[in-house]
């Protein structure tokens, strides 16, 4: 079974440029997460959709943070100006389910903010 | 809104010592999911646990999950080197929309 997939691995953009991440789930996984981890801190949940809607985007700063769901299945993640601060690994994850069933996670994009 | 807290931060243990690692909800969990991560890894699902006090075993590693639904434990007896990495529980709470939100994690070193 093939895992979740994201591209790019490693991303190095000026402030103020635009960047965007992309995530392949799990085939027939419902749930997709977007988490921001910065190093030393635990993943901060950014969006949680749920097929192509979106059940949680709480802590997704809108002003610069978009999210789509194409079809209910690959995402994407925009940053669009980037801040210094948002330098973190982003990680996408997949779920069968929402509420009962593990998230397996990709291998992150490491965004570097100079 | 939901908050998840780990205890401690750090733990740096030398091989063949026991490590605890506690975490806490301030909301009523559906379940708690523990989960590693390896330096410069993603993390990696270990256990689910859903009933109030349930406990769970996988070798050297033992799961609790409290009778309130709102705290967790992660003991592990006489740590190898293989176990570094960082451990992080998350749980959807109820009436959040199932988000899944992680604690800070633990960070376990051990000393060979």
């Amino acid at each position: 079974e093939a895992g979740v997939a994201q591209s790019p691995r490693y991303k190095i953009i000026e402030k103020r440029q635009s960047v965007a991440f992309w995530c392949n789930p799990i085939s027939g996984h419902a749930t997709l997460y977007w988490y921001q981890q910065i190093l030393g801190q635990g993943p901060k949940l950014l969006i949680q959709f749920q097929n192509n809607g979106v059940v949680d985007d709480s802590q997704l700063p809108k002003d610069r943070f978009s999210a789509e769901r194409l079809k209910g299945v690959d995402s994407t993640l925009k940053i669009q100006p980037a801040k210094l601060e948002d330098s973190a690994v982003y990680l996408c994850a997949s779920s069968l389910e929402q509420l009962s069933t593990e998230a397996f996670f990709g291998q992150g994009t490491r965004l570097t903010v100079v | 809104g939901q908050q998840v807290m780990q205890i401690p931060q750090y733990q740096h243990v030398q091989e063949g010592e026991d490590f605890t690692t506690y975490c806490n909800s301030s909301t009523t969990l559906s379940n708690i999911q523990w989960y590693k991560q390896r330096p410069g890894g993603h993390p990696v699902f270990l256990i689910q646990l859903v009933k109030s006090g349930e406990v769970k075993k996988q070798k050297r590693l033992t799961f609790q999950f409290g009778e309130a639904k709102k705290n967790s434990s992660l003991h592990i007896t006489a740590t190898q080197t293989t176990d570094v990495g960082t451990y992080f529980c998350a749980g959807p709470g109820y009436n959040q929309g199932g988000k899944l939100i992680f604690g800070q994690g633990t960070e376990l070193s051990v000393k060979p």
